[in-house]
């Protein structure tokens, strides 16, 4: 079975630091573009980051570049999310999620997400 | 940045009936639209991919048409399952200005 299976969330202090893990079965995972999308309580889905499949292109959304670092170890299966100098507005559920593909114009939908892991920022 | 419009954010629908729904981007997109379902608690499912390409194991009554600014999800004929919130997410430009339209919630009428 495909599944991607995030843990790592919690509590945590407003400028304090959580590991996201995110481990992957069942499909290549080598082969795959990963990425992190979040969502706020009641409201939208936003892209994150992205990593391709060799970890040679990384992408951030401007709401977390300079604090948040993506990672996978494709040894693993595993994909990373280290999150820095949180924010109250950083709380969200997290989802990982798997790229199905992507053309010389653009990319194809999210084809594979994870149950979501929670991180809440609150003093 | 891309912005995603849904229309209407939400409707109220019985079984059978044929729903449609749209997403407008703010710029041209080609056919880089996706849409997913999401019941409450539970991740995002891909329903179609690059404007009407149906996602496998999804139901057939899912369809997607458009191209350019505006696309539409239509579900031919809605199902007890079906009664979900709808995100379009455009795909075209870099990977860190994907965008996500705000939703379109399906609810019971």
């Amino acid at each position: 079975e495909v599944q991607l299976v995030e843990s790592g969330g919690g509590l945590v202090q407003p400028g304090g630091s959580l590991r996201l893990s995110c481990a992957a079965s069942g499909f290549t995972f080598s082969s795959y573009t990963m990425n992190w999308v979040r969502q706020a309580p009641g409201k939208g889905l936003e892209c994150i980051s992205y990593i391709s499949s060799s970890s040679s292109t990384i992408y951030y959304a401007d709401s977390v570049k300079g604090r948040f670092t993506i990672s996978r170890d494709n040894a693993k299966n595993s994909l990373y999310l280290q999150m820095n100098s949180l924010r109250v507005e950083d709380t969200a559920v997290y989802y990982c999620a798997r790229l199905s593909g992507s053309t010389a114009e653009g990319y194809y939908g999210m084809d594979v997400w994870g149950q979501g892991t929670t991180v809440t920022v609150s003093s | 940045d891309i912005q995603m419009t849904q229309s209407p954010s939400s409707l109220s629908a019985s079984v059978g009936d044929r729903v449609t729904m749209t997403c407008r981007a703010s710029q041209s997109i080609s056919s880089y639209l996706n849409w997913y379902q999401q019941k409450p608690g539970k991740a995002p499912n891909l329903l179609i991919y690059t404007a009407s390409s149906l996602q496998s194991g999804v139901p057939s009554r899912f369809s997607g048409s458009g191209s350019g600014t505006d696309f539409t999800l239509t579900i031919s004929s809605l199902q007890p399952e079906d009664f979900a919130t709808y995100y379009c997410q455009q795909s075209y430009s870099n990977p860190r200005e994907w965008t996500f339209g705000q939703g379109t919630k399906v609810e019971i009428k």
